[in-house]
């Protein structure tokens, strides 16, 4: 199976702090990204997506950049609640014959109070 | 909005037979569904993509004969693990993407925990 890296990293931050979940991707020909939260047991949840031609979108408390110079996204989380304890991914489109939807490696998020 | 369904979230088996998991999308049709997997404290894993009324398109390393996979319809496909072993215990998701969507319109169902005894 095609995945983009295999290491689960952990980010710790005290409730009501801004968060910053980072991603690096790896096909240059992706033209769309999307963030999904993954809460134990269940399947991805979409948070917020972004554009090949975009630099910047913000959703509520959410806001995703991206870096195409260095394939790089981030996903900011601004005031960050208990609730948003999960672990995040980032996943990029690949567009050609039939789109896919490959996944980045994944941050754990953990809230503390 | 759209719902995946997949069933059953969770089942044990024996080893050496094999399990069927159904992925159906309830309010939208989907030419194409994917199916990942997942071990614990790893990111999904993208297998095959499935498109209705064609074969499956299975991503390098993923055994065809071992994962079958079937799109019979524009909201139903089937993933059969066949002579399950404990190796094969994981976290299946499926997705379907909606007809007529632009990039995107992916949605996924809530997993089907695989445990091979």
């Amino acid at each position: 199976g095609e995945s983009v890296g295999l290491h689960l990293p952990t980010l710790s931050v005290q409730e009501g702090d801004n968060s910053i979940i980072n991603c690096a991707y790896s096909n240059s020909a992706s033209d769309y990204f999307i963030w999904y939260k993954q809460e134990s047991g269940k399947g991805p949840q979409f948070i917020i997506d972004i554009r090949s031609n975009m630099d910047k979108r913000q959703g509520q408390r959410v806001t995703v950049l991206l870096n195409k110079t260095v394939k790089h996204l981030s996903l900011q989380i601004a005031a960050t609640q208990p609730g948003d304890s999960a672990v995040y991914f980032c996943a990029e489109n690949i567009s050609g014959g039939y789109n896919k939807l490959i996944f980045g490696a994944g941050t754990r998020l953990a809230v503390h109070p | 909005g759209a719902v995946v369904s997949q069933h059953p979230s969770w089942v044990i088996c024996k080893s050496g037979t094999s399990v069927k998991i159904e992925c159906r999308s309830l309010d939208f049709q989907a030419t194409t569904m994917f199916w990942y997997r997942q071990f614990p404290k790893q990111s999904l894993m993208l297998m095959a993509t499935s498109n209705e009324g064609s074969k499956a398109t299975y991503e390098q390393g993923v055994e065809k004969d071992k994962f079958l996979i079937n799109h019979a319809s524009l909201t139903l496909s089937t993933l059969t693990v066949t002579s399950a072993h404990p190796e094969d215990s994981s976290f299946y998701i499926c997705s379907a993407r909606e007809l007529g969507q632009g990039a995107g319109g992916y949605t996924f169902g809530s997993g089907t925990r695989l445990t091979v005894v």
